[in-house]
């Protein structure tokens, strides 16, 4: 159980367009999701968290209005990377956690396979 | 958020015990240790948490010492799947769920 899918696995675009990727949550309802980022030889670095139905919390430094995450519903979050640049080609990488308040510590993030981005 | 400090990398022989070690000697009483891994080209996966005490799973044992200073994950059989980064992580259960990953340990498995 705990599967997260995310769509596409790879996508390569001219620089100037916006890329959507979308993250969703297969056997269970995702009360929270994350994105990273992740470039080549390096660690994952949280751009931000969204909870359902409410606008998401950006890390420090993500600039919230190019990289527009949308999280309708209990099972899809959406990143758009809009204008993309050749700088943002990276390996973008949701994860999805159901909180159970009685069992906060139990509480584990589930990965997706990833999205390379590649942007010409 | 309290820090970890892990190897770089190791090397381990197929079908032999491994033990990746952490050190967060500034952990809190609220923090959970959590370890997670990254096999090549992929997103991370859990792998197993605690809190106080030694914890087992179907993947890997936990070993957390006595003071807490310091956690070593197991893996008692390498099998070349086994090839990822791992990280050690610090989760305040009063805080947020966000998790912060370091720079992790490469393990090689050497057939």
């Amino acid at each position: 159980g705990a599967v997260v899918s995310q769509h596409p696995s790879w996508v390569i675009c001219k620089s100037g367009t916006s890329v959507k990727i979308e993250c969703r949550s297969l056997d269970f309802q995702a009360t929270t999701m994350f994105w990273y980022r992740q470039f080549p030889k390096q660690s994952l670095m949280l751009m931000a968290t969204s909870n359902e139905g409410s606008k998401a919390t950006y890390e420090q430094g993500v600039e919230k209005d190019k990289f527009l995450i949308n999280h309708a519903s209990l099972t899809l979050s959406t990143l758009t990377v809009t204008s993309a640049h050749p700088e943002d080609s990276s390996f973008y990488i949701c994860s999805a956690s159901f909180a159970k308040q009685a069992l906060r510590e139990q509480e584990t993030q589930y990965f997706g396979p990833g999205t390379r981005l590649l942007v010409l | 958020d309290a820090k970890t400090t892990q190897p770089n990398s190791m090397e381990s022989n197929e079908e032999e015990p491994v033990h990746l070690p952490c050190n967060h000697s500034t952990i809190s009483g609220t923090d959970y240790i959590h370890w997670y891994r990254q096999l090549p080209s992929q997103g991370p996966e859990y792998v197993i948490h605690g809190l106080t005490s030694n914890v087992n799973n179907r993947m890997a044992s936990l070993a957390i010492a006595e003071d807490r200073k310091s956690s070593t994950l197991i893996l008692h059989r390498a099998t070349l799947r086994d090839a990822a980064v791992y990280y050690c992580i610090l989760r305040d259960i009063r805080g947020n769920e966000k998790l912060t990953f370091g720079t992790g340990t490469r393990l090689t498995i050497i057939p």
